[in-house]
């Protein structure tokens, strides 16, 4: 079984499009969280959850908006797609504590055309 | 603010030989540091971290890596590198103050048969 999944693996759309990808931790873990990898291989993070509670909310822009249903789900919502968006997004997940290493699932291939 | 710092964009080496992977951190107080390895079209994986204790801390696939806080560095050190260690390397260091687990900007390992 696959540790953190996220779906879909691609994802092909146009500008002013609106997405989601899902993503989901069979971990048993506290915290999940997204990032962003760009073309460059520079990672950064976006969003963290703990428990469905939104711990770190770095200065993305307001068009992208983390759900958490529960805390093995944290689901991200992309409004209005712009050129700028097209990145691999990766989801994490951990146990609460700074000394944790994160898993983290295969990642999504954003392209917005 | 806590950051690390991977000054080698890429390293090749000869299949057999000893490999390093450099990293520096910068950080206030004692630092939580850790080495993921990213392979083509996957997500982050694992390899070792730093949280106290011995400086030389062993990982997987062989790696290890060598905490040195007068040199405020974090080497990934492998005796014998192989083909298949080729990657992306991430060095990431955790800021205890906000949680945030920051990455370098990768080192891309090459290694020739």
């Amino acid at each position: 079984d696959t540790a953190v999944s996220q779906t879909p693996k691609y994802l092909v759309t146009q500008m002013g499009n609106d997405k989601s990808i899902k993503c989901e931790q069979n971990l048993g873990h506290d915290t999940m969280y997204w990032y962003k990898q760009d073309s460059k291989k520079f990672l950064k993070i976006m969003f963290s959850y703990n428990n469905k509670e939104l711990i770190i909310n770095e200065t993305v822009p307001n068009r992208f908006s983390p759900k958490s249903p529960d805390k093995a789900h944290l689901n991200l919502h992309i409004n209005s797609l712009e050129l700028g968006d097209s990145a691999v997004y990766f989801c994490a997940s951990s146990q609460r504590g700074g000394s944790e290493k994160l898993f983290f699932g295969s990642g999504t291939q954003l392209s917005v055309l | 603010a806590q950051s690390v710092a991977q000054p080698e964009d890429q390293v090749n080496v000869a299949e057999g030989n000893p490999l390093t992977v450099k990293c520096t951190y910068s950080v206030s107080g004692n630092p939580y540091l850790f080495w993921y390895v990213q392979y083509p079209n996957r997500g982050l994986q694992f390899l070792l971290k730093y949280i106290t204790g011995d400086n030389l801390v062993k990982g997987s696939y062989g790696f290890e890596a060598e905490f040195n806080k007068s040199q405020t560095s974090f080497h990934l050190k492998k005796p014998s590198a192989l083909v298949s260690d080729s990657a992306l390397y991430f060095c990431a260091v955790r800021d205890r103050s906000t949680d945030k687990l920051i990455f370098g900007t990768g080192t891309r390992l090459q290694v020739f048969p």
